[in-house]
């Protein structure tokens, strides 16, 4: 069946550094999502990316989708420790949307 | 006050009962989705909703139940069936299958 996978599982940085998180789908996608999900709380949308090659940034986010619409990254330049969280893509095929397994950011002060 | 709202936010339940977890929105969203969220884990679709009276077997649907008679209500039934249903359950909706999903604020299920 179709597959979302996320690298790293986990991702420790000291406060300052980049973060990025990688989504690899075994099929092509119709378009991707990004969602947050701080400790002991719920996913929130981030971002919709739908066009082959797609980029679009959010302050200190930026969001890339591959050109075979297959693969996805999110990368956060300089964190802070409000970045704090867990970050799923959601990729959508065949009518709904997978989940991947999520990338456990801590941020260190 | 819009959003979604799920009930209760703790819920525990002696093994072979059947337990019903609430979903509500008023967002007039027609889509609306159930799923799962085990410890370190991503979230699994149980079960899914376009439209009233529709709705599609997600990934995982095996041992749950649902129902769709409004537009504003999405309850999940957990059966006695579902081999391991002490999880984080997470209900979310949306205004159609392409667009963002809200989510509410979850059900932690312990059965015990």
């Amino acid at each position: 069946g179709q597959q979302v996978m996320q690298i790293p599982q986990y991702q420790h940085v000291q406060e300052g550094e980049d973060f990025t998180t990688y989504c690899n789908s075994s099929t092509t996608l119709s378009n991707i999502q990004w969602y947050k999900q701080r400790p002991g709380g719920h996913p929130v949308f981030l971002i919709q990316l739908v066009k082959s090659g797609e980029v679009k940034k959010q302050k200190r986010l930026t969001f890339q989708f591959g050109e075979a619409k297959k693969n996805s990254s999110l990368h956060i330049t300089a964190t802070q420790t409000t970045d704090v969280g867990t970050y799923f893509c959601a990729g959508r095929a065949k009518g709904k949307y997978i989940f991947g397994t999520g990338t456990r950011l801590k941020v260190l002060a | 006050d819009g959003g979604i709202t799920q009930s209760p936010k703790y819920l525990f339940r002696k093994e072979g009962q059947n337990v019903t977890l609430s979903c509500e929105q008023n967002l007039n969203h027609d889509a609306m989705y159930w799923y799962r969220q085990d410890p370190g884990q991503g979230l699994r679709l149980i079960y899914y909703s376009q439209i009233v009276n529709d709705f599609q077997k997600g990934d995982i649907a095996e041992g749950y139940s649902v129902s769709r008679e409004k537009k504003e209500s999405f309850p999940l039934t957990v059966t006695s069936a579902q081999k391991n249903p002490t999880a984080f359950y997470l209900c979310a909706s949306s205004g159609s299958s392409y667009n963002e999903q809200f989510f509410g604020p979850g059900t932690r299920l312990t059965v015990l």
